[in-house]
């Protein structure tokens, strides 16, 4: 079955350090998107993705962040400068394609910001 | 304001019975809506959805109701098994997915099966 990739699986960076998350979404899909989860709270939708632009934000998704689709297949999250209440889970996301609305999340990439 | 919330934030079933999940959603233009399962360290893995022009939706031993004169969402989950442990989210959006994947999400229910 087709599944979204992210990697690292975890990182653990010094504060004011540049942070890049790498996923590979579903190689059909059109839609591509990032949440993070704090620890212990409820999933929070950051950034959608499609056609090459950004879509939809999220106020937590400030100049801060960004998100590039470099070539074909990969799908980035930058922090420039990472704070301490950056540490999360980031899932990224894909949908689209052949596989219709249902949007489906990678295991996620573990930020530790010290 | 709009939210997604969770009566109940713990569950306990014993192996076998049948799981009832509930979920209060408040913007009434939400028009699709997911139930997500998590498991410990993993990410949401998709169970079931539900466009609102439906209120029943049967999958392999779950199915999701939906009512909306009362913004209520229920998961049901029968013969519940040990596997079935884990946090179950439900999200909305007030886009029928494609680019609308700004998605709401509550605050989970934690499901604890007991052999």
């Amino acid at each position: 079955e087709p599944e979204v990739t992210q990697t690292p699986s975890h990182q653990v960076t010094q504060m004011g350090q540049e942070v890049i998350l790498r996923c590979v979404p579903i190689s059909n899909h059109l839609y591509f998107y990032w949440y993070r989860q704090i620890l212990g709270q409820k999933v929070e939708f950051l950034v959608s993705f499609y056609n090459n632009e950004i879509s939809e934000k999220s106020e937590i998704f400030d100049d801060q962040f960004s998100v590039e689709r470099p070539d074909g297949s990969n799908f980035t999250l930058k922090i420039r400068s990472t704070k301490l209440e950056d540490s999360a889970m980031y899932f990224c996301a894909s949908s689209g394609g052949s596989s219709g609305n249902t949007i489906y999340f990678g295991e996620g990439s573990w930020l530790t910001v010290v | 304001g709009e939210s997604v919330g969770l009566h109940l934030p713990t569950l306990s079933v014993q192996e076998g019975d049948n799981s009832i999940i509930n979920c209060a959603y408040s913007n009434s233009a939400s028009d699709y809506f997911i139930w997500y399962k998590q498991e410990s360290g993993k990410g949401p893995q998709f169970i079931i959805d539900i466009r609102s022009n439906m209120d029943k939706r049967q999958g392999q031993r779950v199915t999701v109701l939906l009512n909306k004169t009362v913004k209520h969402l229920s998961l049901q989950i029968a013969a519940t098994q040990p596997g079935d442990s884990a946090v179950y989210f439900c999200a909305e959006n007030s886009g029928y997915g494609g680019s609308q994947g700004n998605l709401i999400f509550g605050k989970g229910t934690k499901l604890s099966v007991k052999p």
